[in-house]
């Protein structure tokens, strides 16, 4: 079965410093990956999302992934963060035999001055 | 253009009662999906549609969860006789096809529900 997983429930940063969310994806063929953020009150934003071609995706403010196949993962980067980054991120996996997303539980992004 | 919309943002709730959401797609998408999002949780992918139809339902917690489409545009998920652990944040998503086949999913504010 198709499955998304994010390691870190919470992950805190400086403003300014580098950040990684992780993500790993359970699926048999190539999957659709996505990667969201939720900021409070808001609706879900796409980041960025990747389908085929070049595995480093880039994204909307300053974000960009990687897909790696060999480890099965979709890590989320961005270089230097800003306060505004503070949200909450959601990967997704969508299948190209379903039509359903999968969703992984979140990682809730906390940036301090 | 405009984006998804979804009514009510807030709505509250006897334990017991029906409760009605609304949402209006993006116009011109033809899938819709509905999402339920409890505190700490993950999204919980509950029913799609294409056009009026919803070929997959299995994600619906029980037989008091519903949702129709008409003229392919709003749809309407109703919960019936409420219960506590119903309780959760409803979103809803339109794509111009399938999310299957490489379609991005653009979501609405949501609906919080609280069911006391």
């Amino acid at each position: 079965a198709q499955s998304v997983t994010q390691p870190d429930i919470h992950i805190t940063v400086s403003e300014g410093a580098s950040l990684e969310l992780r993500c790993n994806y359970s699926y048999g063929a190539t999957p659709y990956l996505f990667w969201y953020v939720q900021s409070p009150g808001q609706g879900l934003q796409l980041l960025l999302k990747y389908f085929s071609g070049d595995t480093l995706v880039q994204g909307i403010k300053g974000f960009e992934a990687e897909f790696k196949r060999s480890q099965s993962s979709f890590n989320l980067r961005k270089p230097s963060v800003h306060w505004s980054d503070a949200a909450e991120y959601f990967c997704a996996v969508g299948t190209n035999t379903g039509n359903q997303f999968y969703f992984g539980t979140g990682t809730s992004l906390t940036v301090i001055p | 253009g405009a984006g998804v919309s979804q009514s009510p943002s807030n709505k509250v709730t006897e334990k017991g009662k029906d409760v009605e959401l609304r949402c209006d797609p993006i116009s011109g998408h033809t899938a819709l999906y509905w999402y339920r999002q409890s505190l700490g949780q993950g999204l919980e992918f509950l029913i799609y549609f294409q056009g009026n139809s919803a070929p997959d339902k299995s994600g619906l917690p029980s037989d008091r969860f519903s949702a129709e489409r008409t003229g392919g545009s709003v749809s309407t998920l109703t919960i019936q006789r409420t219960q506590q652990e119903d309780s959760a944040v409803y979103l809803c998503a339109s794509s111009l096809g399938l999310a299957g086949r490489q379609e991005t999913q653009y979501f609405g504010p949501g609906t919080r529900l609280l069911v006391l």
